[in-house]
């Protein structure tokens, strides 16, 4: 069955910088497009960015925009996020999800997060 | 930028019907999903091209689109549907991603 399980997570200074990874697992990773969701604590779910299947096209939302990169290795059935310059409100668990086949963002699977808390 | 407008709650009894709605001047552009949240737990697909319904999600969840709402319709809300709904779409392009704020769905 389909596996997407995050990591990376944890506690990270304002300023700081951080690397989540996705392991999947169960489905041909290199056939899909993933995507990152975050969500803050109580709030609601904030698309981050997606990734097309062979590693383009990337786009991001303009809140973490210009200090995050996304990347995968269809090698080894992995996605990657890589944010810098963090502040308090990226405090947030961060989901990879995958989009259905042939879609750019029908989240038919998602993992079941990473916390990230921004704090000194 | 772009914007879901869905309302904060929606509160019904067992076996009634509960209507949650998402609006916004593009939605007639591109299709709209829905998604359920219980607590600790990941979203879960439960509407996807506006009135499509995956494998496994009971029949009682349902997706109509009129114009600039998209409305989720769950017949016969049983206890378990509790939870946080959230609809989601992109821009007219396709490139931003957008969700709405959310729904808390009560069974009374």
């Amino acid at each position: 069955q389909v596996q997407l399980v995050e990591s990376g997570g944890g506690l990270v200074k304002p300023g700081g910088s951080l690397r989540l990874s996705c392991a999947a697992s169960g489905f041909t990773f290199s056939d899909y497009y993933m995507s990152w969701i975050r969500q803050a604590p109580g709030k609601g779910l904030e698309w981050v960015s997606y990734i097309g299947e062979g590693g383009s096209p990337i786009y991001f939302a303009d809140s973490v925009k210009g200090r995050s990169t996304v990347s995968r290795d269809n090698a080894k059935n992995s996605l990657f996020l890589h944010m810098s310059s963090l502040r308090a409100d990226d405090t947030a668990v961060y989901y990879c999800a995958r989009a259905s086949f042939g879609t750019y963002f029908q989240f038919d699977s998602w993992g079941q997060g990473t916390l990230v808390t921004v704090s000194s | 930028s772009y914007e879901l407008t869905q309302p904060p709650s929606v509160s019904v009894s067992p076996g009634q019907t509960a209507r949650i709605t998402c609006s916004a001047d593009e939605l007639p552009k591109q299709y709209a999903y829905w998604y359920q949240q219980k607590p600790g737990q990941a979203p879960i697909l439960v509407i996807y091209k506006d009135t499509e319904r995956p494998s496994g999600i009971p029949e009682r969840f349902s997706g109509s689109s009129s114009g600039t709402t998209v409305t989720l319709t769950i017949s016969g809300v049983q206890a378990e549907d509790e939870a946080d709904y959230y609809c989601q779409s992109a821009d007219s392009s396709g490139t931003y991603v957008v969700f709405g704020g959310g729904t808390k769905l009560t069974v009374l």
